[in-house]
Parts: structure tokens; sequence; C-alpha cells
């Protein structure tokens, strides 16, 4: 069966800042990737997706997140942080059904 | 094009009442998905369900916790004399039919949520 493991509950980073948030899996084979935002009191909303092709894959807001297989990683990166970026992010990986992480809560500060 | 609609948004019950969360996926959507999100915790799958089948039910507790997609009308999340911690926030999402070969090979939208609170 496959999992997902967030590294960190919460992640803090000032405005302009890289934001890196971890994710790695485990899978018996390669599954489908995803990283989902969550914005307060809101629900889930797709940021990328890793299906097949290629590994860097460019989602919305400026994120993009790189499927190494070696690594089991599937982290997610933003060159520079804004304040709107706040918000909780999910990891989540699809194989026969869809299992999400913990979650990472960022946040900006000015 | 409306999204996934939950309703209601926030529900109180007292223990031992029912609870009733209803969830209409996007228009032309015939996959729905319950998750459960506690305090801290990332969501917890419970139940999958395509019109007037439930698919998966692996997560959803054996007592108290029913769901229901019927031909017409909304999904139905159903939980019989609710306790303290059945308190959580709990999301409905749904993904077209050709979602992928995989269960959940596609994009899931989700809905706003219903928090229920238990007192």
């Amino acid at each position: 069966a496959q999992s997902v493991t967030q590294l960190g509950s919460h992640v803090s980073v000032s405005e302009g800042a890289l934001v890196l948030l971890r994710c790695n899996y485990s899978s018996s084979v390669p599954p489908y990737l995803f990283w989902y935002v969550q914005y307060p009191n809101q629900g889930l909303q797709l940021l990328l997706k890793y299906t097949t092709g290629a590994t860097l894959v460019k989602g919305i807001n400026g994120f993009e997140a790189e499927f190494k297989k070696s690594e089991t990683s599937f982290h997610l990166t933003k060159p520079s942080a804004h304040m709107s970026d706040a918000a909780e992010y999910f990891c989540a990986v699809s194989l026969n059904d869809m299992r999400f992480g913990a979650g990472t809560r960022l946040t900006v500060k000015p | 094009n409306a999204g996934v609609m939950q309703n209601p948004r926030h529900l109180v019950r007292r223990r031992g009442q029912e609870a009733r969360l209803r969830c209409s996926p996007m228009k032309g959507h015939s996959h729905v998905y319950w998750y459960r999100q506690l305090p801290e915790e990332g969501l917890k799958f419970m139940v999958y369900l395509q019109k007037e089948n439930i698919i998966d039910e692996s997560g959803m507790p054996k007592e108290r916790f029913s769901a229901e997609f019927p031909k017409e009308g909304p999904s139905i999340l159903r939980i019989q004399q609710v306790v303290r911690g059945d308190s959580a926030a709990y999301f409905c999402a749904s993904s077209p039919p050709d979602a992928g070969g995989a269960m959940f090979a596609g994009e899931l939208f989700f809905g706003e949520g219903s928090r229920l609170t238990v007192l």
C-alpha cells in the first residue's frame, strides 16, 4: 500500500524567501503525485500533479515540484514567497486510492 | 459552472443525535469521495461512491456511519448517535467519469467542507 510523509508540520519563511515543503512517498510502483493547498475554512485546491513524463512539474501561483524516483520524493518549491501563500499544503499519492499527508502549515512573515 | 457544493457548512449536534451531510458533485462528475479532517491531521479517506454504488468504504467506521449517492440528488454522509469524537471537518470531493483506470488517477475537486461540532 502507498503512503506519504510530509516532513515538518509547520514551516515559516520571510516574504521573498524560498519556499521548500518536503514530501516523501512509499509505493511499490511509481504512483501519481499531487500537491493541494487549503486556505482557511476552504476546501482543497489542486496546485500541481505528476502522472508521467517530465519530472519537473509547474503549477499555479509560481509553485513547482520535482519527482525524484531515486529519493522517492516530490518536494514543493517556490522561489519567492508571497504573503498570500500562507496556507496548509497537502501532498497526496495515488495508486489504487488517494492518500494524503498530514499537511504542512506555511507561515509567511513580512 | 458551480463547484462541489456541501451543506450545511456548519452543523452542531448533541451527543446521540444524527448528523446528515450533503454533497452535490460538480456538473458531469459521477464519482464522489468523502474525507474526514481532524485538527492537526491530514485528510482521512472514508468512502468512494458512484451513482447508486458504494465502490470502497474501507475508511468508514463500521458502526453509526453510512453513505449513499442516489440516482437523483446529492450524496449523503449520515452519522447516527454522534459522539464528541465525531467532531471534525468532513470534505466531499468529486471527479469526472474519465478519471482514469486507477480509482484515483485524476484530480479531485473539493467542496468547502462541513464542520460538525458535537456538544
